[in-house]
């Protein structure tokens, strides 16, 4: 079974739009993250977020926001999408340790 | 953490021969350092970590230094097969800024039969 799962795996969108991309991790714990990887491969945080604490990386536009329903999901939103948005998005969990375990990944596309 | 440099950012080994990729960070508060290994399509797999109170661990083929004074750390792996063929990433924690993992730029790791 998919520790961290990510849908969809691929987003194809138009400029402007607004759009949401699905994380759920099924190993219990307790913090989750939004990276995002650009076309040169290089990973950076977006946010963490744990027992309803949100810390955001001050680089990060605010249109994107981060919701969790419940512990087990971290979903990541983005409206009025721009062309350079275009990414791969990896949400990521760990537990009480450091250890952060990875999901596939969401290629988005913006057109 | 503040930042990661990775070096370098391709290498390329004959089969069977090691392959050694380094890091060096500036956070002093570092005390965790993950070694990450992602292939074509796929999420980033943790393949080793160290944490600051241990010098060098060994896992099989792999193994990772860190000298916290030089603050540098090292990934080695020996023995080298084609399914190590991927991109490696570096990374530390200090538990500050927005709470993540900073990565160094990733090596592409080829191995050549």
């Amino acid at each position: 079974d998919t520790a961290v799962s990510q849908t969809p795996k691929y987003l194809v969108t138009q400029m402007g739009n607004d759009k949401s991309i699905k994380c759920e991790q099924n190993l219990g714990h307790d913090t989750m993250y939004w990276y995002k990887q650009d076309s040169k491969k290089f990973l950076k945080i977006m946010f963490s977020y744990n027992n309803k604490e949100l810390i955001i990386n001050e680089t990060v536009p605010n249109r994107f926001s981060p919701k969790s329903p419940d512990k087990a999901h971290l979903n990541l939103h983005i409206n009025s999408l721009e062309l350079g948005d275009s990414a791969v998005y990896f949400c990521a969990s760990r537990a009480s340790g450091d250890t952060q375990y990875f999901g596939p990944g969401t290629r988005l596309t913006v057109l | 953490g503040e930042n990661v440099e990775q070096h370098p950012s391709t290498l390329s080994v004959q089969e069977g021969d090691s392959a050694v990729i380094k890091c060096t960070y500036s956070d002093s508060a570092s005390n965790y350092f993950p070694w990450y290994k992602q292939e074509l399509g796929k999420g980033p797999q943790l393949i080793i970590d160290i944490r600051s109170n241990v010098g060098e661990k060994k896992d099989q083929r792999i193994a990772v230094t860190l000298n916290k004074t030089a603050k540098h750390f090292s990934l080695h792996i020996t023995e080298t097969q084609p399914e190590d063929s991927a991109v490696y990433f570096c990374a530390e924690y200090s538990g500050g800024g927005a709470d993540g993992l900073t990565f160094g730029k990733g090596t592409h790791l080829i191995i050549q039969p």
